[in-house]
C-alpha cells in the first residue's frame, strides 16, 4: 500500500471549514483513499473514501486531485466534538492479498477551537 | 444498534501475568481484527478472521500473542507472560464483507492494557 503524509496539527475555528491535506504521490490506480478519525479514547470511526471522484456524505467531503496523489478532507462547519486525530489511508481495491488490512500512520490531530 | 464491544475496557497486569482481552464484534460481521495502538502511534495490525478461520497473525509480536474465535462470533485475544512492552490499547475491529474494499471496519473503544 502506499504510504501517505499528512501534518501533525491543525486547529480551526469553530464553525469554520476545516480543511485537512493528505499527500499520497506513490498512489496506485487500484488503491482507494480513506479516510478514519479517532476521537480521545475511542477506536478510529470511518469518515469516507474515494477513488477518483470528490465524494459527500453526511459527515464531510472528500476531494482528491486530478492525478491522484493528494486529496483533503474538508468538515464543512466544524464543531468542538470534530477535535481528533484524522487518518489518511489508501488501500488496494478488491479481493487477494492483504487489502483487507488498514495501515495507519500517525494521523493529524485536529483541534477545533471555540 | 449495538457497535463492537470490548471488555474490560483497562487492565492492569503485573509482568508475567497472562491477560485475555474479549471483543464482541457487531451480529452478523464476517471479517474480525485486531489492532495495537501504542501512545501516540495510529494502530497497527495484528491480526484478521474471516468467520473462525484466523487467514493472518502476521502482525502478531511474538508468540506470547495468541487469538481465538471459534464460533466465528466473539474473538479473545490472549498474552501470556505480559512484558511492559506490551502497555498498549488493543483495538477490535469487525466489518461486513471481506472481499470488496471499500468494506469500512467498525471498531470497538479498545482495551487499554497496562502492564507494570
Amino acid at each position: 500500500d502506499a504510504k501517505t503524509t499528512q501534518p501533525t496539527s491543525m486547529d480551526c475555528a469553530e464553525g469554520r471549514a476545516a480543511n485537512l491535506p493528505c499527500n499520497h504521490s506513490t498512489i496506485s490506480g487500484n488503491e482507494y483513499v480513506y479516510w478514519y478519525r479517532q476521537i480521545h479514547s475511542q477506536g478510529p470511526q470511518y469518515i469516507i473514501h474515494g477513488l477518483k471522484n470528490n465524494e459527500t456524505n453526511e459527515m464531510a467531503s472528500l476531494i482528491i486531485t486530478e492525478d491522484r496523489k493528494s486529496s483533503t478532507l474538508i468538515l464543512p462547519h466544524a464543531t468542538l466534538r470534530d477535535t481528533a486525530v484524522y487518518y489518511c489511508i489508501v488501500r488496494v481495491a478488491g479481493s487477494g492479498g492483504s487489502n483487507y488490512k488498514l495501515t495507519f500512520g500517525k494521523g493529524t490531530l485536529l483541534t477545533v477551537n471555540p | 444498534g449495538a457497535g463492537v464491544s470490548q471488555s474490560p475496557r483497562y487492565k492492569v497486569a503485573k509482568r508475567g501475568q497472562d491477560v485475555a482481552l474479549r471483543c464482541d464484534p457487531i451480529s452478523g460481521h464476517v471479517s474480525l481484527f485486531w489492532y495495537q495502538q501504542a501512545l501516540g502511534q495510529g494502530p497497527e495490525f495484528l491480526t484478521y478472521f474471516q468467520n473462525e478461520a484466523q487467514l493472518d497473525k502476521s502482525g502478531l509480536p511474538s508468540d506470547r500473542f495468541f487469538a481465538e474465535r471459534p464460533e466465528g462470533s466473539v474473538s479473545t485475544l490472549k498474552i501470556q507472560r505480559t512484558q511492559q512492552e506490551d502497555s498498549a490499547v488493543y483495538l477490535c475491529a469487525s466489518s461486513l464483507v471481506r472481499d470488496r474494499a471499500y468494506n469500512e471496519q467498525f471498531f470497538g473503544p479498545g482495551t487499554r492494557l497496562t502492564v507494570l
